[in-house]
């Protein structure tokens, strides 16, 4: 079946340390995306990805970086100048780098939390 | 900038009753709604969309009108079941250079009790 794979499902990050989180698609699909979704909140982009070896920052992208080496995989790391990660991680894909009504689909999520 | 407003939660409905859960958007151009939604502890998924004024998107038993005079795409159901139990996310995208632009409310939990 295909999906967007997200690993692992709860990490803990202990003071200064970096963390990645792991997205894996099959799907096929040029473009991904991660969002950082906060109690309360509506979704907000942190970085996103229209093709391989090519990303670009959203709305919060401070204290966090990414690579897009394959075009199956989209790493998050969530660096220790993010001074509030404690959050649920989604990534996201779609296909392809078009138009405003193409669907986003979404892995089911990463719980980062701080010791 | 572009955003998306919906009605506060939680909402707690008994099952079979009517579900309205309000959305209105501002936007500079003419963008596509979505409803997205969200099960416990899962990612979001695509419940319905519409592309234009005055369409209609529907899924599930859940409607919702794309209505440009009002800026509104408001979701309803007309007989909720327990199953339904998640949070829905408003959506809006105009699409500048793609999905980028993707705007979320700030979602609305939903409780249906049997």
């Amino acid at each position: 079946d295909g999906g967007i794979t997200q690993s692992p499902k709860y990490l803990f990050r202990k003071e200064g340390q970096n963390v990645t989180l792991s997205c894996e698609q099959n799907l096929n699909h040029d473009a991904m995306y991660w969002y950082r979704q906060d109690p309360g909140q509506g979704l907000r982009l942190i970085y996103y990805s229209q093709i391989v070896n090519d990303f670009q920052k959203g709305d919060i992208a401070e204290g966090y970086s990414v690579s897009r080496e394959k075009k199956e995989s989209f790493p998050l790391t969530v660096t220790s100048a993010q001074k509030n990660p404690t959050a649920f991680y989604l990534c996201a894909s779609s296909i392809p780098w078009t138009g405003k009504d193409e669907k986003l689909f979404f892995g089911s999520g990463t719980q980062l939390s701080v010791l | 900038g572009d955003s998306v407003t919906q009605m506060e939660g939680p909402v707690t409905l008994s099952e079979e009753a009517f579900l309205t859960i309000n959305c209105t958007y501002t936007a500079t151009g003419y963008p596509s709604l979505f409803w997205y939604v969200q099960y416990p502890g899962e990612g979001l998924q695509l419940l319905l969309k519409a592309t234009k004024a005055d369409d209609k998107g529907s899924n599930k038993g859940f409607e919702a009108t794309y209505r440009k005079e009002t800026t509104s795409f408001h979701l309803e159901k007309g007989s909720v079941q327990v199953s339904d139990s998640a949070v829905y996310f408003c959506a809006l995208s105009e699409g500048i250079g793609g999905n980028n632009d993707m705007r979320f409310g700030a979602g609305t939990r939903l409780t249906v009790k049997p």
